[in-house]
């Protein structure tokens, strides 16, 4: 059983489209995250909820909206894809510091 | 603010050898720190954590880390290195209670038959 879930693995699109990438976990936790890997390969926490409740919101462009329908599902919508968003997002759950990450979503726009 | 500088972006060692990667921390009270691992094309891993207990962690697949809070460091070793070792790995400092994970730059082992 996967503890953390990501869907879609690969996401190729044009610039200005809008995009879902979905989340789950099974792994009973209450806060979930998202970050940003970058080309370079760094990381960055985006957001988390707790219980879905919007805890941590970096400066991260408004076009970024995530969504947490329960607490084993933490959705990312993005608005109007520009070229710089290509990256990888990883999706976390885990308690306090102590997280564990899905696979990644792919994202490359063109 | 808290920081942690991981001072390799690469580091190549023959199967068998060795493995040190370093990372020094900054930080404004006392860390939890981690060492997460990413394999091609995968998600990250936990490797290890320190959270102020003892400060030898001992890790999966015969990785530990030692807290030196005289030198601000926190190194991952292995004895042996394996070539299933070959990944990118990232020295981590956790921010209380938020659960916000501070990334350091990630260092690259590459490991040699």
């Amino acid at each position: 059983d996967t503890a953390v879930s990501q869907t879609p693995k690969y996401l190729v699109t044009q610039m200005g489209n809008d995009k879902s990438i979905k989340c789950e976990q099974n792994l009973g936790h209450d806060t979930m995250y998202w970050y940003k890997q970058d080309s370079k390969k760094f990381l960055k926490i985006m957001f988390s909820y707790n219980n879905k409740e919007l805890i941590i919101n970096e400066t991260v462009p408004n076009r970024f909206s995530p969504k947490s329908p329960d607490k084993a599902h933490l959705n990312l919508h993005i608005n109007s894809l520009e070229l710089g968003d290509s990256a990888v997002y990883f999706c976390a759950s885990g308690v306090v510091e102590t997280q564990y990450f899905g696979p990644g979503t792919r994202l490359l726009v063109l | 603010a808290q920081s942690v500088t991981q001072l390799d972006s690469h580091v190549s060692v023959s199967e068998g050898t060795p493995v040190l990667l370093r990372c020094n921390y900054s930080s404004s009270y006392s860390p939890s720190l981690f060492w997460y691992v990413q394999h091609p094309n995968k998600g990250l891993q936990l490797l290890l954590k320190y959270t102020s207990a003892a400060t030898l962690v001992k890790g999966i697949n015969g990785f530990e880390a030692e807290f030196k809070k005289s030198e601000t460091s926190f190194h991952l070793t292995k004895p042996s290195a394996h070539m299933s070792d070959a990944a990118e790995y990232f020295c981590v400092h956790g921010s209380g209670n938020t659960g916000k994970l501070i990334f350091g730059q990630g260092t690259t082992l590459q490991v040699k038959p």
